[in-house]
Parts: structure tokens; C-alpha cells; sequence
């Protein structure tokens, strides 16, 4: 089993529309977790941050943690093409180090 | 400006070459690292210094050597390079070690013919 699973994509949003991101991880006692944009050819770059179960909001993003589940999720509201990137998601973990997914690629249409 | 700055951004080398990159950031941050990104995009660290110090080495060949002379720079040298070595590396950092969140490099491709 992978540290920090997502669905690699492409995920396709119309413009406008939610865009809803996935990840699971493994280790039961991680602490903290995070959600990086990587567009093409570029380096990623730290867009939510999120370390208690519940919901945290920052302009059209909306990171979602269920400990007890194991799950993260970014929901991106009114995309927009500017949004396709790939999303990665990070988690701290008891190993002292922070475990990246492999990444979702979002695609947002016209 | 730049936060973390990385060079070279491009590195085309002959398999069996020695090379290095230079990472520098001025974020005032205590810890940095190197993460390797394969052609899967796929982001795994490689080590991580806090304050000059080691403290995170993963599972990486012998001929990868890090260097930190100051918490402010990490070098990253490679010998005998190999094709699979192709990918990716970043440098980034972060305020202290653990839970932050980290700032990234632009990230030197290094292709090995």
C-alpha cells in the first residue's frame, strides 16, 4: 500500500464548476497534511495547509480531513483553466518527513 | 527575491560524470532539503539538514552527497552519474524541522545521456 494514494487523473471540471481532489493515506498517526499545485514544467507550490479533522477555507479552496478515515480532500470552487495543474498532496508523518502523493492531474475546460 | 534558488535550472551530462547543484534560500528558514521528482512526477525526499545537520537520509546510492555549510545553502553532488538518474531535483525548505509547510526551488533537470 502507498504512503499517500490519489487518483492520477486527468479529473475534467467545465469552468466554473467544483473540483473535487482525493487522497488517502496510510499511516494512522500522521499529523499534518498538505495540498501543493504544480503546474508544468514548474515547481510545486504549498496552496492549503490543514492539521485538525473539519473543514478549512482560503478563497475558493476548501481543504477537508477525516483522521478517522484516513482521507484529505481539496474541493476547488468556480475553477477556472488557471486551476489545471497537477495537485499533490503531502502528509507529515511519524517518520519526520513530509510523503508526497503522486498527484492528480485537473483539467478545466471551457 | 527568490526564496530558494537552485542551479543550474538544466543539466545535460555523459553518463559516469561527477556533478553538483547548489541550493540557497534567504526565507531565515532552519531546515532544507532535497526531493527527487521522476518522470511520473512521482516527489521523493532524499535528505533533509536542519541547521547544517543531517537528520533525514533516505534509501539513496553512496555516490548522492549532500552538503550544508550553513543553514542558508544545501549542495547536492553526484558521482559516476547513471541514465537513471534522469529526473527532476528539487531543493526546498522550511522554518524549522517537522510540520511546516515547505517552499521549493525551481528544481534542476538533469538528464543523463
Amino acid at each position: 500500500q502507498k504512503e499517500v494514494e490519489q487518483n492520477s487523473g486527468p479529473l475534467s471540471v467545465p469552468e466554473g464548476a467544483i473540483a473535487s481532489l482525493n487522497c488517502t493515506y496510510s499511516d494512522r498517526v500522521s499529523q499534518s497534511f498538505f495540498w501543493y499545485r504544480q503546474y508544468s514544467g514548474k515547481s510545486p507550490e504549498l496552496i492549503m495547509s490543514i492539521y485538525s479533522n473539519g473543514d478549512k477555507e482560503d478563497g475558493r479552496f476548501t481543504a477537508q480531513l477525516n483522521k478517522a478515515s484516513q482521507y484529505v480532500s481539496l474541493l476547488i470552487r468556480d475553477s477556472q483553466p488557471s486551476d489545471s495543474a497537477t495537485y499533490l498532496c503531502a502528509v507529515f508523518g511519524t517518520a519526520s518527513k513530509l510523503t508526497f502523493g503522486t498527484g492528480t492531474r485537473l483539467q478545466v475546460t471551457l | 527575491d527568490t526564496a530558494v534558488s537552485q542551479t543550474p535550472k538544466y543539466l545535460v551530462t555523459q553518463m559516469g560524470n561527477d556533478k553538483s547543484i547548489k541550493c540557497e534560500q534567504n526565507l531565515g528558514h532552519d531546515t532544507m532539503y532535497w526531493y527527487k521528482q521522476d518522470s511520473k512526477k512521482f516527489l521523493k525526499i532524499m535528505f533533509s539538514y536542519n541547521n547544517k545537520e543531517l537528520i533525514i537520509n533516505e534509501t539513496v546510492p553512496n555516490r548522492f552527497s549532500p552538503k550544508s555549510p550553513d543553514k542558508a545553502h544545501l549542495n547536492l553532488h553526484i558521482n559516476s552519474l547513471e541514465l537513471g538518474d534522469s529526473a527532476v531535483y528539487f531543493c526546498a525548505s522550511s522554518l524549522r524541522a517537522g510540520n511546516y509547510g515547505y517552499t521549493f526551488g525551481s528544481g534542476t533537470r538533469l538528464t543523463v545521456v
